[in-house]
């Protein structure tokens, strides 16, 4: 069952601290999305990467946070420093952009991390 | 204008009903339009895209797209209180990228 994984499923941190989140995207999927989540705002997203490159990141502050795919199978997003405001549930989804129409627009998320910054 | 409108609701409809919910977009090009369904607490899960004007089934689960209206919707038949969730709507826009609404949430009651 392929499944999107993410870790850590819950963390809590104070002010200050970095924060790193990590997700393993399908096996064979190639585009990888990272979203924030907050009851006002819905869902945000904060960096796209196809084939390991990132396309978009307009939607990430640029001062604090980043993000990477070291490999096919890894992205991450880290926050440095962790703001209070930074608290939201992380979400990360993958796709696979080579097949048409629809089914290369469909995204699959994972659990989510729940981040607490204090 | 946001680029996808969704009542918030809640939508509130009883057991063995038929729960309509609608979106609209802003943007021309979009070719797909996907719902997700979000149970509180856990992710945003796929039911269906639709490509084409015109209805898709998918057994309880039927999208209609009016690209003309730049409208699309989702009819459940025969509620069920486990349908009870937030339901998102998502038109794709540039790059395999979706265009998220902010979501209906649905009560379906027993």
């Amino acid at each position: 069952d392929a499944r999107v994984t993410q870790t850590p499923r819950h963390k809590v941190t104070e002010m200050g601290q970095e924060v790193t989140m990590r997700c393993q995207p399908i096996l064979g999927h190639n585009t990888v999305f990272w979203y924030r989540q907050t009851m006002m705002q819905g869902l945000e997203l904060l960096a796209y990467f196809r084939n390991r490159a990132p396309l978009d990141d307009s939607g990430m502050p640029k001062d604090r946070f980043s993000a990477e795919m070291p490999d096919a199978t890894l992205a991450t997003l880290k926050i440095q420093p962790s703001e209070p405001r930074d608290s939201a549930v992380y979400f990360c989804a993958s796709g696979s952009s080579g097949l048409a129409g629809g089914k290369g627009d469909t995204q699959y998320f994972g659990p989510g991390t729940r981040l607490t910054v204090l | 204008q946001k680029e996808v409108e969704q009542n918030s609701g809640p939508l509130s409809v009883p057991e063995g009903a038929i729960a309509s919910l609608n979106c609209t977009y802003s943007d021309r090009g979009s070719q797909s339009f996907f719902w997700y369904r979000q149970y509180s607490g856990k992710s945003p899960e796929l039911i269906m895209f639709i490509y084409s004007n015109g209805d898709k089934e998918d057994g309880r689960f039927t999208a209609q797209l009016n690209k003309a209206s730049q409208y699309v919707s989702l009819l459940i038949r025969d509620s069920q209180p486990s349908d009870s969730a937030t339901y998102l709507c998502a038109p794709a826009g540039n790059n395999r990228k979706l265009i998220w609404g902010l979501g209906t949430s649905l009560a379906v009651n027993p």
